[in-house]
């Protein structure tokens, strides 16, 4: 089955500054590829996804990137801002899942200091 | 629009003791999920329900768990009996295309 493994697992960044968080996939079905920002108190919120024919995709400070042949995906916060301090999980479904059985990564806690 | 509403947010249970976890998907919405995040590990696939139908069930870790979703609206998810190991952050979900609305969760906490 899928693997999904993720970093960092904690990562700190001063306000203004990017963020990165990794993450690497085992099966090359995998087809479609979401990311999800758990806020504290509450449940993962999708904020980006990207699907398997598509490289790269931004919507204003976030952007995901996928290189299919290294089986790996990342995703970028610009100009961090306090409230992007959360917990951030990617996930990726193979093609012939349904499009909610996902394979998480074990997530990572954003922090951003003022 | 009313998100996914779970209840109770948090249980606190001896070992051996039965919990009923439930779930009140978006209106509409024929997909429903459940997800289970142990000890800040990743979150893990329990089951998929269309409708009131199991489509995959394949996650559900053994027969100690039991989803239903009878008549096709809210679902509850029964342990018993509990186990330690049972411990964790329950989610629900639910979708129509491929954009899942997930829940607060559940914080179970088998003593």
């Amino acid at each position: 089955g899928e693997n999904v493994e993720q970093h960092p697992s904690t990562l700190s960044v001063q306000e203004g500054d990017s963020a990165v968080i990794k993450c690497t996939y085992s099966d090359s079905a995998s087809n479609y590829f979401p990311w999800y920002k758990q806020e504290l108190g509450k449940g993962p919120q999708l904020i980006i996804d990207i699907r398997s024919n598509v490289g790269e995709k931004k919507d204003q400070r976030i952007a995901v990137t996928l290189n299919k042949t290294a089986k790996h995906f990342s995703l970028h916060i610009t100009e961090t801002q306090p409230e992007d301090s959360a917990v951030y999980f990617c996930a990726a479904k193979t093609g012939t899942d349904s499009w909610g059985k996902l394979q998480f990564g074990a997530g990572t806690q954003v922090v951003v200091t003022p | 629009e009313a998100g996914v509403t779970q209840f109770p947010s948090h249980s606190v249970i001896e070992k051996g003791q039965t919990v009923t976890l439930r779930c009140d998907p978006i209106s509409g919405h024929d997909n429903l999920y459940w997800y289970r995040r142990v000890m800040g590990k990743e979150i893990k696939f329990l089951l998929h329900f269309v409708k009131e139908s199991k489509q995959d069930e394949s996650g559900m870790p053994n027969n100690r768990f039991l989803a239903e979703r009878t008549g096709g609206t809210y679902s509850t998810l029964k342990v018993q009996p509990a186990e330690l190991e049972d411990s964790g952050v329950y989610f629900c979900a639910s979708s129509q295309a491929e954009k899942l609305f997930f829940g607060s969760g559940t914080q179970l906490s088998v003593l």
